[in-house]
């Protein structure tokens, strides 16, 4: 039970390349996000998708777009990387929304550094 | 719009002492959740708090949730090395959470 997997786990791009984050879940979770981690941010929310064939923004979408190809998938891309966009990002996915006593099950993340 | 902040920051304890957390919502929430992030790792779901006032133990850890459902604590009693890493709140909104700044704690032994 591989739960959510994230790929890749380490990515360097130069500015104004772009890339796609893939994600994937096998726990039949309706709902995926996409999160950033800075230091001293916290988490702070991309895109997230309630159900499947739905997406939203969340905090921070600029310069992100996401696809959510099925109930298993959801992809995040970055059209033009900028240095602004060195972070870890997250993927996450949770059954009712985030609700209930299991919350959201997290990835173990993308470390992507823009030069 | 929401925003969820915590306090302090970082925190340093020798082993054996307590550490206490504080997140605080600028809004109401329905629920709060707390997440443990070890170095390197990935945040972890730890529990979700729902009723106005509710304390729930797990082990050495309290967590309590506010009367008014906008603030809510996490302490741990005798501190472990075991217990490094950034404890994280997350407020509750429409299908999605949004996550406190977290508090980053260190144990000395």
């Amino acid at each position: 039970n591989a739960g959510v997997t994230q790929t890749p786990k380490f990515q360097v791009l130069k500015t104004g390349q772009s890339m796609t984050l893939q994600c994937a879940q096998d726990m039949n979770h309706n709902s995926m996000y996409w999160y950033r981690q800075d230091p001293g941010m916290g988490l702070r929310l991309i895109y997230y998708s309630a159900s499947e064939g739905t997406t939203d923004k969340g905090e921070v979408p600029n310069g992100y777009n996401v696809s959510r190809l099925n109930k298993r998938e959801f992809s995040l891309r970055l059209e033009s990387a900028a240095p602004s966009q060195t972070s870890v990002y997250f993927c996450a996915s949770s059954a009712l929304g985030g609700q209930g006593n299991y919350g959201y099950t997290f990835g173990s993340g993308t470390r992507l550094t823009v030069v | 719009g929401q925003q969820v902040m915590q306090i302090p920051q970082y925190q340093h304890v020798q082993e054996g002492e307590d550490f206490t957390t504080y997140c605080n919502s600028s809004t109401t929430l329905s629920n709060i959740q707390w997440y443990k992030q070890r170095p390197g790792g990935h945040p972890v779901f730890l529990i979700q708090l729902v009723k106005s006032g509710e304390v729930k133990k797990q082990k050495r850890l309290t967590f309590q949730f506010g009367e008014a459902k906008k603030n809510s604590s996490l302490h741990i009693t005798a501190t472990q090395t075991t217990d490094v890493g950034t404890y994280f709140c997350a407020g509750s909104g429409t299908y999605k959470y949004i996550f406190g700044t977290g508090t980053r704690l260190k144990v000395l032994a």
